[in-house]
């Protein structure tokens, strides 16, 4: 059964440097979203993506964030300069279409920022 | 903005017995979805089940049943006949229905352990 996969499984990093999240959403969806879920709080969203474009972004995805899908398979978050708020898990999903309901999620990237 | 209120951080149940997690959420929308989530540990989330506000019926899947009072705003989860393979975390969300962009609104999670 197709899956999202996310790499890698757990990045630690030091304040103020850059990190990149990969996610390979499955192969024939088009629409992909990154959330997160600080320890102990809810699962949030951060950014929908459709067509090579951000369809919609939360308060969090500030111009810290950005998202791309540079080659077609993987859609990617790149964080510029970390935080120690940043400290996540980060989850990526993709969905098949517009109507379709279900979401599916990767496995999640654990960020460490130190 | 909608919200997605899981009252219960951690629940635990004997195997073969029954066990219901709660949910309640806030919108103003008349059109939406809702879902529970999976979460076993160090796993992907998994869809368990979902509904439709439309439906009146409750949505069943297996061993797995929701009781959506929409007027009350409550979205729960029953498990009949539990078993060790349930245990995880179970999150609660929502989708607005005419929300072009589909982000989904979840809740903090309900820790199942499953007793031997």
């Amino acid at each position: 059964e197709p899956e999202v996969t996310q790499t890698p499984s757990h990045q630690v990093t030091q304040m103020g440097q850059e990190v990149i999240l990969r996610c390979v959403p499955i192969s024939n969806h088009l629409y992909f979203y990154w959330y997160r879920q600080i320890l102990g709080q809810k699962v949030e969203f951060l950014v929908s993506f459709y067509n090579n474009e951000i369809s919609e972004k939360s308060e969090i995805f500030d111009d810290q964030f950005s998202v791309e899908r540079p080659d077609g398979s993987n859609f990617t978050l790149k964080i510029r300069s970390t935080k120690l708020e940043d400290s996540a898990m980060y989850f990526c999903a993709s969905k098949g279409s517009l109507l379709y309901n279900e979401q599916f999620f990767g496995p999640g990237t654990r960020l460490t920022v130190l | 903005a909608q919200t997605v209120t899981q009252s219960q951080p951690e629940m635990s149940v004997q195997e073969a017995e029954t066990v219901t997690l709660s949910c309640t959420y806030d919108t103003s929308e008349s059109d939406y979805y809702l879902f529970w989530y999976k979460q076993p540990p160090s796993r992907q989330m998994i869809l368990v089940i979902r509904q439709e506000a439309y439906k009146q019926q409750n949505a069943t899947e297996n061993r797995f049943s929701v009781n959506f009072q929409k007027a009350a705003k409550s979205f729960s989860l029953k498990i009949s006949d539990s078993q060790l393979g349930d245990a995880a975390m179970y999150f609660c969300a929502y989708r607005s229905a005419s929300n072009t962009g589909n982000q989904f609104y979840f809740g903090t999670g309900t820790s199942l352990t499953v007793i031997p």
